[in-house]
């Protein structure tokens, strides 16, 4: 079975700076896809980025990015000029590709603080 | 983009009642969904794979006559907490997508129950 594992209960960063949270994950499975979602406040899910395994290119979306190395099996997430709404839970999260419709595995999740 | 609609967002009920979460895919055919319970600064814990047509699909230590699952049409999905009482007060969550494994899972916004 996958795993996913954050091991930052809890992360800090002043407005304007950046922050990398990070995750790792296990799996026997060459082809698979990687998320992170964001849960603000509200607890309404929010996808943030998603990365496919077989692509070598880190996935960028704005001020988020993701460094993947495929056989540290790592996907940390950088956050650049952090702004006050980005203050949520950050959860990683797993999909095999092999299934349709497959579900996700997800982290422990990072609470970002973001600091004004 | 696509939505998933869930109601109520909130609800208290008296312990020994029942109590049901619906669960919409409003633009889209969910042929999955998956119904997710999640505690305060804790990660989303996978309760069932809700499939239409057929019947639900639990997760290890999930109880199926406690928590039931409907998945009678493409559109719509319910959860039933039976005879609920105060360590059944959480957050539930319902998501689905529309295809593979590499496009975006979309999530209901969430209901917070209150057994007391």
């Amino acid at each position: 079975a996958q795993t996913v594992t954050q091991s930052q209960p809890e992360m800090s960063v002043q407005e304007a700076e950046t922050v990398t949270l990070s995750c790792t994950y296990d799996t026997s499975e060459s082809d698979y896809y990687l998320f992170w979602y964001k849960q603000p406040p509200s607890r309404q899910m929010i996808l943030v980025i998603r990365q496919e395994a077989y692509k070598q290119q880190n996935a960028t979306e704005n001020r988020f990015s993701v460094n993947f190395q495929k056989a540290a099996k790592s996907f940390s997430l950088k956050i650049s000029d952090s702004q006050l709404g980005d203050a949520a839970m950050y959860f990683c999260a797993y999909r095999s590709a092999w299934q349709y419709g497959n579900k996700l595995v997800f982290g422990a999740g990072t609470i970002l603080r973001v600091k004004s | 983009g696509a939505v998933v609609s869930q109601h109520p967002s909130w609800v208290i009920c008296k312990s020994g009642t029942s109590v049901k979460i619906e669960c919409r895919s409003l633009d889209f055919q969910a042929t999955t969904m998956f119904w997710y319970r999640q505690f305060p600064k804790q990660s989303l814990m996978l309760m069932a794979t809700s499939n239409e047509g057929s019947k639900a699909t639990y997760e290890q230590g999930v109880e199926k006559d406690k928590f039931l699952i409907n998945h009678a049409s493409l559109t719509l999905s319910t959860l039933t907490v039976t005879s609920a009482h105060p360590e059944d007060s959480s957050f539930y969550i319902c998501s689905s997508s529309m295809g593979g494994g590499n496009t975006e899972a979309f999530f209901g916004q969430g209901t917070r129950l209150t057994v007391v």
